[in-house]
């Protein structure tokens, strides 16, 4: 079974425009992480934002802020403002178990998420 | 600014060929990951070492994969022979697992592989 979904494979969003990027997980730890990171043309995993599912409030880093919805086992990001360097393929990704030795992520197939000027 | 260095960055090759790709932690971090990109299969973690020990290594195909950490500031991934559905990027990515909240992995720039 997908342990973590990403359903939308593109979005295409004028800048300035927010955008939402959809990610479910299924898990039965009740500790875990998730994580957006952002792939560029360029090919590098830059690392964007973390979400303990312990954590009350929702992450928020700059314009990256994750809506963590925990009964629904969700955790979309969200971009405010976006610009055209944001163009890029966006992973979902969640660790289980937040005991030392237990760090292995499992990734999402990803979104690619396209910025129109 | 500290970074994982991985090398080489691109390498072609031909069918049942040795390759060995390189990668280089940041310093003081003590988890090392491996991690195959293809197009079919998206990300998919190969093997991972804490303090240089292997912890999992169930995503590897055993016949022709190896990955090692002879110390703390290398590790390696191996494919011999090589095929060529092999051909990917791999990403070495490295993280702490104690005294940071997120324990995120910062990855390397990949190395591409193509075997012809």
């Amino acid at each position: 079974a997908q342990k973590i979904t990403q359903t939308q494979p593109g979005m295409f969003v004028q800048e300035k425009e927010a955008v939402t990027l959809d990610c479910t997980y299924d898990t039965s730890d009740p500790s875990y992480g998730l994580f957006w990171y952002k792939q560029p043309s360029s090919g590098e995993m830059i690392f964007l934002i973390y979400q303990g599912s312990y954590d009350q409030q929702n992450a928020t880093e700059g314009r990256y802020s994750l809506n963590f919805q925990k009964a629904r086992k969700s955790a979309n990001l969200v971009i405010s403002a976006s610009q055209l360097g944001d163009s890029a393929m966006y992973f979902c990704a969640m660790r289980e178990g937040l005991i030392q030795g237990a760090q292995k992520l499992v990734f999402g197939q990803g979104t690619r998420l396209t910025i129109n000027p | 600014d500290a970074r994982v260095t991985q090398t080489p960055r691109h390498k072609v090759t031909e069918m049942g060929q040795e390759v060995t790709m390189r990668c280089q932690p940041i310093l003081g971090h003590n988890t090392v990951f491996w991690y195959r990109q293809t197009m079919m299969q998206g990300l998919e973690l190969l093997a991972y070492f804490r303090n240089r020990a292997p912890l999992d290594d169930s995503g590897m195909p055993k016949d022709r994969f190896s990955a090692e950490m002879p110390d703390a500031t290398l590790a390696t991934l191996k494919i011999q022979p090589s095929e060529p559905r092999d051909s990917a990027v791999y990403f070495c990515a490295s993280g702490l697992d104690y005294g940071t909240p997120t324990y995120e992995q910062y990855f390397g720039p990949g190395t591409r592989l193509t075997v012809t």
